[in-house]
């Protein structure tokens, strides 16, 4: 079945660092995928999207690619600042139905 | 708009015990989606709902019933609680299918013990 896989964490970066989230998906077909954004005590917040191969989803400093080659979708951004501290999840929707990673978790210091 | 609003926001149950969470959306969206989020797993589906009037299956539905009487409001059972359904539930909804934006609620966290 369809499944998302994403770097454990805890990342834990100084201010101004380069970040890298790895993401891996295994799919049917072609789905749309995503990265999400959550804080705490809060539901999910959509982060950016890619909706096809090559597509480059960005927000915020964000970027993530689609890469149907590697099926990855790597979330990177080129200096991180406290405030985005938080659970990143990837994720996938194909056939009507999301598909999560686990998580990972990103706790940036000053 | 008050968005994905979802009641209670924590509750404790002890086993056996039966209970209802509400989801409610005030952005006139077609499909509804419950899911419970645990340490290290992500967020997996329980069911959802392409539209008023109908229900399906998701990944984890076992132990959950659900109910979309009403366009806005998407329900969601625990007939008998066990201490595996402890979780945070989140309630999402999107305008339509395919690549549209998922909002989520603020989550429920329910203990059963």
């Amino acid at each position: 079945g369809d499944s998302v896989t994403q770097m454990e964490g805890p990342v834990t970066l100084s201010e101004e660092a380069c970040l890298t989230i790895n993401c891996t998906y295994t799919a049917t077909g072609y789905p749309s995928l995503f990265w999400y954004v959550q804080y705490p005590g809060e539901g999910l917040q959509l982060l950016l999207k890619a909706t096809k191969a090559d597509d480059k989803g960005s927000n915020k400093g964000f970027e993530a690619t689609y890469r149907k080659e590697t099926t990855s979708f790597h979330l990177e951004k080129g200096s991180v600042q406290v405030s985005d501290s938080a659970v990143y999840f990837c994720a996938l929707i194909n056939f009507n139905k999301f598909y999560f990673g686990s998580g990972t978790k990103l706790n940036v210091k000053p | 708009n008050a968005g994905v609003t979802q009641t209670p926001k924590f509750r404790v149950l002890k086993t056996g015990q039966s209970m209802t969470l509400l989801c409610a959306q005030d952005m006139n969206h077609e499909y509804m989606y419950w899911y419970r989020q645990d340490p290290g797993m992500g967020l997996r589906l329980i069911h959802y709902s392409v539209g008023e009037g109908t229900t399906a299956k998701g990944e984890v539905p076992d132990g959950y019933n659900v109910s979309r009487l009403k366009k806005q409001n998407f329900l969601l059972g625990l007939e008998s609680a066990a201490p595996s359904q402890t979780s945070v539930y989140f309630c999402a909804s999107t305008k339509l299918a395919g690549d549209h934006e998922q909002f989520f609620g603020p989550g429920t966290r329910l203990t059963v013990l």
